[in-house]
């Protein structure tokens, strides 16, 4: 019985390029959520999807952040020209569904920006 | 702006001690209460849930909620050396239909043997 997996657990880029980082939910959940920490700071809310939709992305970056959650494969958030503000922990979390509002989040993935 | 705060502490028990660990919310029309445990370097894990006022036990936890002075609180018993970690106070602010959590900054805990 997996719990929300995340992947790549580390991933080092260098000012400019792209991070790509993964999300696969618990099976049967149908809601994922992408929460950012910074060092010494508190998770921040991103952005809630469902399968093929974006419900809120109020905390998403205007530019640069993208993210998506298609109908097969897992959850994808995107980021596009790093810089070194980006460095953070990046965390998903998924849930059954609007009335199980339980959030169980995954193991992280650390972004590193040199 | 919804915020919840948290003492950053730390806050330092003897093993065995109960640890009392606060929160308050600004937003007067939150439903749902959550605490997690987060160690150093890993991800938070889910402690508790409450949604309506009064006391919620499991094990040595008991949460305790407060609407009308917007206030939720934790309660170790027998805190453990193993409970040193930094515990995160989070609020739905979704409105109905969806639902993202606020996140305090946590409150590190310190048991000490």
């Amino acid at each position: 019985n997996a719990g929300v997996m995340q992947n790549p657990r580390h991933l080092v880029r260098r000012r400019g390029q792209e991070a790509r980082l993964r999300c696969s939910p618990v099976k049967g959940h149908s809601h994922v959520y992408w929460y950012r920490q910074l060092p010494e700071e508190g998770l921040k809310f991103m952005v809630y999807l469902q399968k093929e939709n974006i419900i809120d992305e109020s905390g998403m970056p205007k530019e640069r952040f993208s993210a998506e959650f298609p109908k097969e494969g897992p959850s994808i958030l995107r980021i596009q020209q790093v810089v070194r503000g980006d460095s953070a922990a990046y965390f998903c979390a998924s849930s059954p569904g609007q009335n199980q509002e339980t959030q169980y989040f995954g193991p992280g993935t650390r972004l590193l920006v040199l | 702006q919804k915020e919840v705060e948290q003492n950053s502490g730390p806050l330092s028990v003897p093993e065995g001690a109960i640890a009392s660990l606060n929160c308050t919310y600004s937003d007067r029309g939150s439903q749902s209460f959550f605490w997690y445990r987060q160690y150093s370097g890993k991800s938070p894990e889910l402690i508790m849930s409450i949604y309506s006022n009064g006391d919620k036990e499991d094990g040595r936890f008991t949460a305790q909620l407060n609407k009308a002075s917007q206030y939720v609180s934790l309660l170790i018993r027998d805190s453990q050396p193993s409970d040193s970690a930094t515990y995160l106070c989070a609020v739905n602010a979704g409105n109905t239909g969806f639902q993202k959590l606020v996140f305090g900054t946590g409150t590190r805990l310190l048991v000490s043997p």
